[in-house]
């Protein structure tokens, strides 16, 4: 069975760019959540969706946006990318809203220039 | 508010020894803890999780983590260590009131041949 996929692998922006990451969770798993991860730290909560609507929100600034479409895919939008956004994207999927198990996806490593 | 410490940037650990990473919790009302493991270049891997029930949890690849509520701990243990659980290791919680879940900064482990 396919785990969580994620595109593309590897990103180089310039600031002041805008870039939009895709994640497709494990089949028949309805919820997504989006993650940053700096390097030399832990994951960081950005988004939760379920059933196509914004379930949760971390301390992120409007510049990020992300959207699940019917099939359970999601997008995670950012805008006017700083330096600071450098990160690697994580998603991760369960079968339901508070379900505790998440499975993650291999991540999209961005770097903003 | 939630927050998990890891006090220990790094452990190193003789193959074959027992091993111990530390993970300290705060959270309101009942925690929800993980431990989650990752490679280089890769996603994080689901180890194991305490909801309710029996304080000492039993994960893959033959981890355990022992729920100490008194201390507020979640301390993941394998008897004996091996090269290959060589890796970064991250703790989480997540309180009983929403889906977000919150990710220590993580501990390198070090298993010398």
């Amino acid at each position: 069975d396919a785990g969580v996929t994620q595109s593309p692998t590897h990103l180089i922006k310039t600031r002041g760019q805008h870039v939009t990451l895709r994640c497709s969770p494990i089949s028949g798993h309805k919820s997504v959540s989006w993650y940053q991860q700096v390097l030399g730290q832990g994951p960081q909560f950005i988004f939760q969706y379920y059933e196509k609507e914004e379930r949760g929100r971390g301390n992120f600034p409007d510049r990020f946006s992300a959207r699940q479409f019917p099939n359970y895919s999601s997008e995670l939008n950012v805008n006017a990318l700083l330096l600071g956004d450098s990160a690697l994207y994580l998603c991760a999927s369960s079968l339901v809203r508070g379900v505790l198990e998440q499975y993650f996806g291999p991540g999209t490593r961005l770097t903003v220039t | 508010a939630q927050s998990v410490a890891q006090p220990e940037d790094q452990v190193n650990v003789a193959e074959g020894n027992p091993l111990t990473v530390k993970c300290t919790y705060s959270v309101s009302g009942n925690p929800y803890l993980f431990w989650y493991v990752q490679y280089p270049n890769r996603g994080l891997q689901f180890l194991l999780k305490y909801i309710t029930g029996d304080n000492l949890v039993k994960g893959s690849y033959g981890f355990e983590a022992e729920f100490n509520k008194s201390q507020t701990s979640f301390h993941l243990k394998k008897p004996s260590a091996l090269v290959s659980d060589s890796a970064l290791y991250f703790c989480a919680v997540r309180g009983n009131r929403d889906d977000k879940i919150i990710f220590g900064k993580g501990t390198r482990l070090h298993i010398l041949p």
